[in-house]
């Protein structure tokens, strides 16, 4: 299985401040049809989880650009700009290109 | 809007049986492979089981964890997603949410199952 490693597990960030998220693969995410299929989902607390960006760097609808993603291969990162309360809750990457599909453990970001 | 509602859960007792549904809405379920995943309380996310759709013979895929003992299965009439799961154990203790899309695009609110004694 690939096993997908998320770093910090837990942030304290002040409104307006920039923070990221790393997560590594064991393995390339990159598929036979050349797409990596690298997800970004928030989980608010108390709510299910809502993807964020997909194949590593696509906005969903209605996600502020204050969220981006970047990276390749096994090595991505998740960039949120100018924190929001609303922002606030636990971030998970997930992968869907091997089978089966695994999420890295978590990082809880939580005001300072 | 697309809209995932789980149904079913509840307590039940180690080595008893339950079904869990989906109801689906606002998108070609037809078209739509759907996925299961899981949370344990206070725990991460856990991909459970996949059903893919009538070209591709609805294949199923199932985590090590459930194979033999949890069984996907889906009605494109009525736009709903099953999980049936037998031989329940107290590890399968957990938030079921029924997901769509190859990139987990959409998710339902959850449904509790609780295995215990």
């Amino acid at each position: 299985d690939v096993v997908m490693t998320q770093t910090p597990p837990s942030l304290s960030v002040a409104i307006g401040q920039s923070v990221s998220i790393s997560c590594k693969s064991s393995q390339s995410l990159v598929y036979s049809d050349g797409k990596t299929y690298l997800h970004w989902l928030l989980q608010s607390s108390g709510r299910s989880p809502k993807r964020l960006i997909y194949q590593v760097s696509n906005l969903d609808s209605g996600v502020p650009d204050r969220f981006s993603g970047t990276g390749s291969q096994k090595d991505f990162t998740l960039k949120i700009s100018r924190v929001e309360a609303k922002d606030l809750g636990v971030y998970y990457c997930a992968q869907t290109t091997h089978f089966p599909y695994t999420f890295g453990a978590g990082t809880k970001l939580e005001l300072k | 809007a697309v809209q995932l509602v789980e149904s079913g859960g509840g307590l039940v007792q180690p080595k008893e049986s339950l079904k869990i549904s989906c109801a689906a809405s606002g998108f070609t379920f037809s078209n739509a492979a759907m996925y299961w995943v899981r949370q344990a309380p206070g725990k991460g996310l856990e991909w459970v089981a996949r059903i893919r759709t009538k070209p591709n013979n609805y294949a199923t895929y199932y985590a090590d964890s459930v194979k033999g003992r949890f069984t996907i299965s889906r009605d494109d009439s009525k736009s709903m997603v099953y999980l049936q799961m037998d031989n329940l154990k107290t590890e399968d203790t957990a938030m079921y949410y029924c997901t769509a899309g190859l990139g987990l695009d959409y998710w339902g609110q959850g449904v509790m199952v609780t295995v215990s004694s």
